[in-house]
């Protein structure tokens, strides 16, 4: 059973600061990772997408990935209270589906 | 509109009545991908579909449930004789291209309440 792995939180950090949002994978093959923000009674958004080892910027997010260590994470800059949502780690599986972890709930306080 | 449409939004049906969700793709989007969100639960796969074609269903229970993705019109997802378990938000999100690299993109949802 392919399992993706995220701590539920609530993780609360002030405005301003970092949030890191991490999650772990279980299926070692797994090539595509993927984050989203789903607000409450919302559907999920795409934040963004990786699929190497290192670092990818987009704004003020980095997602971070480490195969070695099935382990993807992702870093929000300059937290803002409208960063506030669930955030969603997902990994595609071998048809192309997506396996996601139950989120995240982040709070960013003003 | 040119994100994914769902409808409807909101669906209420009595315990042993049917229910069908409605998905139109991204323009260009030919992968269509069914989830399910229950109460404080994550999104589980349910069906993977192209056109005229079910690529995976694995996650969908093999009773009473169906989909299809037809040459002309939306995707539809099909609950027969809904259960007070049913209830959850549908959603619908589709690709531009197969393979394991391909970004989905979400629609807004269908949040079905079976009473």
């Amino acid at each position: 059973q392919k399992e993706v792995e995220q701590n539920s939180g609530p993780l609360s950090v002030p405005e301003g600061a970092i949030a890191s949002l991490n999650c772990t994978y279980s299926d070692r093959v797994s090539q595509s990772f993927f984050w989203y923000r789903q607000y409450s009674g919302k559907s999920p958004e795409l934040i963004m997408s990786i699929y190497s080892n290192g670092d990818k910027e987009d704004g003020r997010f980095t997602a971070q990935l480490n195969k070695a260590s099935q382990y993807v994470s992702l870093l929000i800059r300059d937290s803002q209270p409208s960063d506030s949502a669930t955030y969603l780690c997902a990994v595609s599986a071998s048809q192309g589906n997506l396996i996601f972890g139950k989120g995240t709930k982040l709070s960013v306080k003003p | 509109n040119a994100g994914v449409m769902q409808n409807p939004r909101h669906l209420v049906r009595r315990r042993g009545q049917e229910a069908r969700l409605r998905c139109s793709p991204m323009k260009g989007h030919s992968h269509v991908y069914w989830y399910r969100q229950l109460p404080e639960e994550g999104l589980k796969f349910m069906v993977y579909l192209q056109k005229e074609n079910i690529i995976d269903e694995s996650g969908m229970p093999k009773e009473r449930f169906s989909a299809e993705f037809p040459k002309e019109g939306p995707s539809i997802l099909r609950i027969q004789q809904v259960v007070r378990g049913d209830s959850a938000a549908y959603f619908c999100a589709s690709s531009p291209f197969s393979g394991l690299a391909s970004e989905q993109y979400f629609g807004p949802g269908t949040r079905l309440t079976v009473t």
